[in-house]
């Protein structure tokens, strides 16, 4: 069975700091991985990547795979309160039946 | 370009009835994807078509059942209404596969009684 796993689930940082978010993976016949952020309602993209070892930047956000050691992470820079929000970490699987797996997501809070 | 649209936005059902949901996609879009999220499983797959063909399926009973219409829209079924069955039902938007970038809509909160 395929299995996504986030850590940490919760993170409390101050107005700032710069957070790395992490997710492992696995899952047969791995195409890709997603990260998207979900404020109160639905999950908004952020970032595909299907190649190891490329960096993928947008603003003080970024994100990077490493397809052999089966995990991911995102970071952001210089935090704002803008950034809380639920980050969800998803892969999809090809070969027929899986679809997209999503981890459990990390809670992330921006103290001002 | 107008987004995902999805209705109804909240619903409240028994057990043992069925709903239909419906999701209409961004103009242009071809995929559309359903997902569950609960606070307990967090956000589940329950299934991905693409021009009126069901490509991928997650691990869901039967009881749930989608398709696809040849505008795009998209129908998402659930039959004989659990209490489980609660949740926020989302649908997502694509050009292509599942993997492409994603659109989501609002969501449809069903509360099952």
């Amino acid at each position: 069975e395929d299995k996504v796993v986030q850590s940490p689930l919760s993170l409390v940082v101050h107005e700032g700091d710069t957070v790395t978010l992490n997710c492992s993976y696995e899952v047969t016949n791995f195409r890709s991985l997603l990260w998207y952020k979900q404020e109160k309602k639905a999950p908004t993209f952020l970032f595909m990547l299907t190649s190891s070892g490329i960096e993928k930047k947008s603003g003080r956000l970024s994100s990077i795979l490493d397809k052999k050691e089966l995990f991911s992470i995102l970071n952001i820079t210089a935090t704002q309160t803008g950034d809380s929000a639920v980050y969800l970490c998803a892969v999809a699987s090809g070969g027929g039946a899986d679809g997209l797996t999503f981890g459990k997501g990390t809670h992330l809070i921006i103290q001002p | 370009k107008a987004g995902v649209t999805q209705t109804p936005r909240y619903l409240i059902k028994t057990r043992g009835q069925q709903v239909t949901l419906s999701c209409s996609p961004i103009s242009g879009h071809r995929s559309v994807s359903w997902y569950q999220q609960t606070p307990g499983q967090g956000l589940q797959f329950l299934f991905e078509y693409f021009s009126e063909t069901q490509r991928n399926k997650g691990n869901f009973p039967g009881r749930f059942s989608g398709r696809q219409f040849s505008n795009s829209r998209s129908e998402m079924n659930v039959s004989t209404l659990e209490l489980g069955d609660s949740a926020l039902y989302l649908c997502a938007s694509g050009q292509g596969f599942l993997q492409e970038t994603q659109y989501f809509g609002p969501g449809t909160r069903l509360l099952v009684l």
